[in-house]
């Protein structure tokens, strides 16, 4: 059964100093895997698909990497308008896409 | 502008009641998702349809119905045989189902 944690469970920022969100992964084939960002009361946001280890995407502060376990979301120089809870989620083949429980992101002024 | 619209925002359900809410999309996608979200959980999936006039059950489809009679909508009907409907209930969609999926804005479903 394809499974997807997601560390920490809420982080604490402030503007301008980086850090990264990790989500790590159990699939038997690994399809996609999917970063999206959901303000409070929103529907998620996509942001990312990386395909294969190794991968990387950007955008703007925001960068998406991948291995053969895990993917990290670096968030540079935040800013408090990134505060938002991100989600990564993952399907492998056959199966339908499965959710992490999310990082709950705070950027203070 | 494309994109997913659900309504209303919010819904009020008494016990005993069936509630319909409502997801329509101007994308021409194929693929239509129901999610549940619950604090501090990861999306569930409650149905998905690949094409007109076909659905399949998700991990948590009891006391829940759909219906595709039209590849813009997906309305999802909340039954009297579900006992904890309270819950933020999000509509996706996709060109197909390996494809990247895209959210509506969300119900937020509540019992009086």
């Amino acid at each position: 059964e394809d499974q997807v944690t997601q560390s920490p469970e809420a982080l604490r920022l402030q503007e301008g100093e980086s850090s990264s969100l990790n989500c790590s992964y159990t699939v038997s084939g690994l399809r996609g895997l999917f970063w999206y960002r959901q303000d409070p009361g929103k529907g998620p946001e996509f942001l990312f698909t990386l395909y294969s280890a190794g991968e990387e995407k950007e955008k703007e502060r925001l960068k998406a990497t991948l291995t053969k376990k895990e993917s990290f979301l670096h968030i540079t120089a935040p800013k408090p308008e990134d505060s938002a809870t991100y989600l990564c989620a993952v399907r492998s083949y056959g199966q339908n896409f499965v959710f992490g429980p999310g990082t709950r992101l705070s950027v203070l002024p | 502008d494309g994109g997913i619209t659900q309504s209303p925002k919010y819904l009020f359900r008494k016990e005993g009641q069936n509630v319909t809410l409502s997801c329509e999309q101007n994308l021409n996608h194929d693929a239509m998702y129901w999610y549940r979200q619950d604090p501090g959980q990861g999306l569930r999936l409650i149905y998905y349809s690949q094409i007109v006039n076909d659905f399949q059950k998700g991990d948590i489809a009891e006391g829940y119905s759909v219906s595709r009679e039209k590849k813009e909508s997906f309305p999802l009907t909340v039954t009297s045989a579900q006992k904890n409907p309270t819950a933020f209930y999000l509509c996706a969609s996709s060109t197909s189902i390996t494809e990247t999926q895209y959210f509506g804005p969300g119900t937020r479903l509540l019992v009086l």
